[in-house]
């Protein structure tokens, strides 16, 4: 177990929806980073948050949009779905090591199933 | 931008066994982080292994290890005595500082018993 939570494990949904997935980060940790991991496309960042600022983006969708909370959980919201978006949606959070770098650590992940 | 390539798609070895990943890499950076994580059939992503650029010793966990060639810009990954749960997809993330992770492709390996 990572310490990273993430809900709900799984989704299915319509063209056309919006949802809603949340990520819990490690105690202490203040990055949240997004990825996709889709079949065709393996594993693509999608957003980082540190402190509750959105401080990277990647190959973000701008149907998708994301925020991290002052409680530091993070929500990605996806909206006017298509079959494409069909994917597994993982959360990261990194903490720092005593030399000064970062390792992040993983969530269970969300599958998203559009149909 | 920086790439990670890993040119086995698929591995297949005994219970065991010693078995060496590959993964290559292109960056202009000096100073980055390069990983190795595994995720299992049960899909969640599991740090297995991290190397420091700036260190010329390579990075040692148990049965896993990794030969760090930083001229080449290459990170193999040898895992000995191989057991059925390592069977899982691997895969190889480059980071630079507090930034993205950059993943290959991955390899599917298979020990088989």
């Amino acid at each position: 177990d990572s310490g990273v939570t993430q809900t709900p494990k799984h989704l299915i949904t319509a063209t056309g929806q919006r949802v809603t997935l949340r990520c819990s980060p490690r105690s202490g940790d203040l990055s949240v980073y997004w990825y996709q991991q889709s079949l065709d496309q393996g594993l693509q960042f999608l957003i980082q948050y540190y402190n509750g600022e959105e401080r990277a983006k990647g190959n973000i969708l701008e149907r998708f949009s994301a925020q991290q909370f002052p409680d530091l959980h993070s929500e990605l919201n996806l909206s006017s779905l298509e079959l494409g978006d069909s994917a597994l949606y993982f959360c990261a959070s990194s903490v720092r090591t005593s030399g000064g770098s970062e390792t992040q650590y993983f969530g269970p992940g969300t599958r998203l199933l559009v149909l | 931008a920086q790439t990670v390539t890993q040119s086995q798609p698929e591995m297949s070895v005994q219970e065991a066994e010693t078995v060496t990943l590959s993964c290559t890499y292109d960056t202009s950076e000096n100073n980055y982080y390069l990983f190795w994580y595994k995720q299992p059939p049960s899909r969640q992503m599991i740090l297995v292994i991290r190397q420091e650029a700036y260190k010329q010793q390579n990075a040692t966990e148990n049965r896993f290890s990794v030969n760090f060639q930083k001229a080449a810009k290459s990170f193999s990954l040898k895992i000995s005595d191989s057991q059925l749960g390592d069977t899982a997809m691997y895969f190889c993330a480059f980071r630079r500082g507090a930034q993205k992770l950059v993943f290959g492709q991955g390899t599917r390996l298979t020990i088989n018993p």
